[in-house]
């Protein structure tokens, strides 16, 4: 079954810097990668996605990541932090018709 | 486009009492719909599977009898938490998908919460 990991509970940036928030995956096929971000008592929405293509894949807001085969990985970054960046990230596989999440990433972006 | 909705946003219900969560997909045909369970600072944790028209496949370890799943329809999803009990607290989140050219995408709506008292 496929699974994703995201190995930082938090990251903590100063406002103008830019932001990685890191994520590894593991799935037997081709991976479908996906990133979403959470704020407080809401949903997810919706960030970017790798399907397949350009291994760097620009999303909303100013959010990029990059598809490394060899390493297994799907980093979200953004040039230049802002304070309302602040929220929970989560980096999900999808596999057939079964999508799982990594256990989420807490960004936290200080003016 | 590609919208879910879902309702209510927060609900409160006694220890005892059952609870009804819905899920619609505003401008798409869901021919799959997800639950999910969030807990405070966690993960989402998919809790079922449900084609239109067929029996939802859970998870394993989510009680079948207490967190029932219905599908009847392209457009509707029902979760209901049976005899609801504190431990049942949580953010419950649905999110749909449809059959076609992108059918890796799943829509998520934005979550109810429910606390049990």
């Amino acid at each position: 079954a496929q699974s994703v990991a995201q190995p930082e509970d938090q990251v903590n940036v100063a406002e103008g810097n830019p932001l990685t928030v890191k994520c590894t995956y593991s799935v037997s096929g081709n991976p479908y990668l996906f990133w979403y971000v959470q704020y407080p008592n809401r949903g997810l929405q919706f960030l970017l996605k790798y399907i397949t293509g350009d291994n760097l894949v620009k999303g909303s807001y100013g959010f990029e990541a990059e598809f490394n085969k060899s390493q297994t990985s799907f980093h979200l970054k953004k040039p230049s932090a802002l304070v309302s960046d602040s929220a929970l990230y989560f980096c999900a596989v999808r596999e057939y018709n079964d999508m799982r999440f990594g256990a989420g990433t807490r960004l936290t972006v200080k003016p | 486009g590609a919208v879910v909705s879902q309702h209510p946003s927060r609900v409160i219900c006694k220890s005892g009492t059952s609870v009804k969560i819905e899920c619609r997909s505003l401008d798409f045909q869901a021919t799959t719909m997800f639950w999910y369970r969030q807990f405070p600072k966690q993960s989402l944790m998919l809790m079922a599977t449900s084609n239109e028209g067929s029996k939802a496949t859970y998870e394993q370890g989510v009680e079948k009898d207490k967190f029932l799943i219905n599908h009847a329809s392209l457009t509707l999803s029902t979760l209901t938490v049976t005899s609801a009990h504190p431990e049942d607290s949580s953010f419950y989140i649905c999110s749909a998908s449809y059959r076609g050219p992108r059918t890796y995408e799943q829509y998520f709506g934005p979550g109810t919460r429910l606390t049990v008292t």
